[in-house]
């Protein structure tokens, strides 16, 4: 099955600690997202990759980092500067990058700062 | 600067019940925009993208209206479902900062109740 994988489905933090979260698709797709997820707000854009080996800070990057070493992988680290990391991180792919541009979404990591 | 906002919240409606979701956007200068469908805990999944040129697209039950003139999209559901209790976000697409992006609303929570 085609599809866009995340791991863990859970993932606790103590302060101070970085984590990252992992994001693979098997859809030969070149262009990956990282977004984050707020109750009683919109998704917002953390980080984009259009190909391997380049990615660009979306609208909420700080405390954030991102490697795209390879085309079905796009790990998301939460550093200790973010401050307030507790959230629904979604992992997103597509074709390519442009003016129509259909995501296909992963099922998602909540994150928890204790 | 786009914003999105979707009205009403929260929306409980008793099965069978015809029933239509707003999208509405500040700045008409879209590429498309798309609607998701999001069950709790879970990742988007795209139910249906009308681009700018267009004024609906239909699949099943399902249309999705829009006027780009007066910012503005509606999801219809006919004949609603228990099965169709979910969260639905509007998402329009964008060219901001050099790049294409979606800027997403905040989401209506439908409960069709049996």
């Amino acid at each position: 099955d085609g599809g866009i994988t995340q791991s863990p489905k859970y993932l606790f933090r103590k302060e101070g600690q970085n984590v990252t979260l992992s994001c693979e698709q098997n859809l030969n797709h070149d262009a990956m997202y990282w977004y984050r997820q707020d109750p009683g707000q919109g998704l917002r854009l953390i980080y984009y990759s259009q190909i391997v080996n380049d990615f660009q800070k979306g609208d909420i990057a700080e405390g954030y980092s991102v490697s795209r070493e390879k085309k079905e992988s796009f790990p998301l680290t939460v550093t200790s500067a973010q401050k307030n990391p507790t959230a629904f991180y979604l992992c997103a792919s597509s074709i390519a990058q442009g003016i129509t541009d259909t995501q296909y979404f992963g099922p998602g990591t909540r994150l928890t700062v204790l | 600067k786009q914003e999105v906002t979707q009205i009403p919240a929260a929306l409980s409606v008793p099965e069978g019940e015809n029933l239509v979701l707003n999208c509405s956007f500040t700045d008409s200068a879209i590429y498309n925009l798309q609607w998701f469908r999001q069950d709790p805990g879970k990742g988007l999944t795209s139910l249906l993208l009308i681009q700018s040129s267009q004024r609906e697209q239909t699949s099943g039950r399902l249309n999705a209206s829009l006027d780009k003139s007066s910012g503005r999209s509606t999801l219809y559901i006919a004949a609603s479902q228990p099965g169709d209790s979910a969260t639905y976000l509007c998402a329009v697409r964008t060219f901001t900062s050099g790049t294409y992006k979606y800027i997403f609303g905040t989401g209506t929570r439908l409960k069709v109740l049996a």
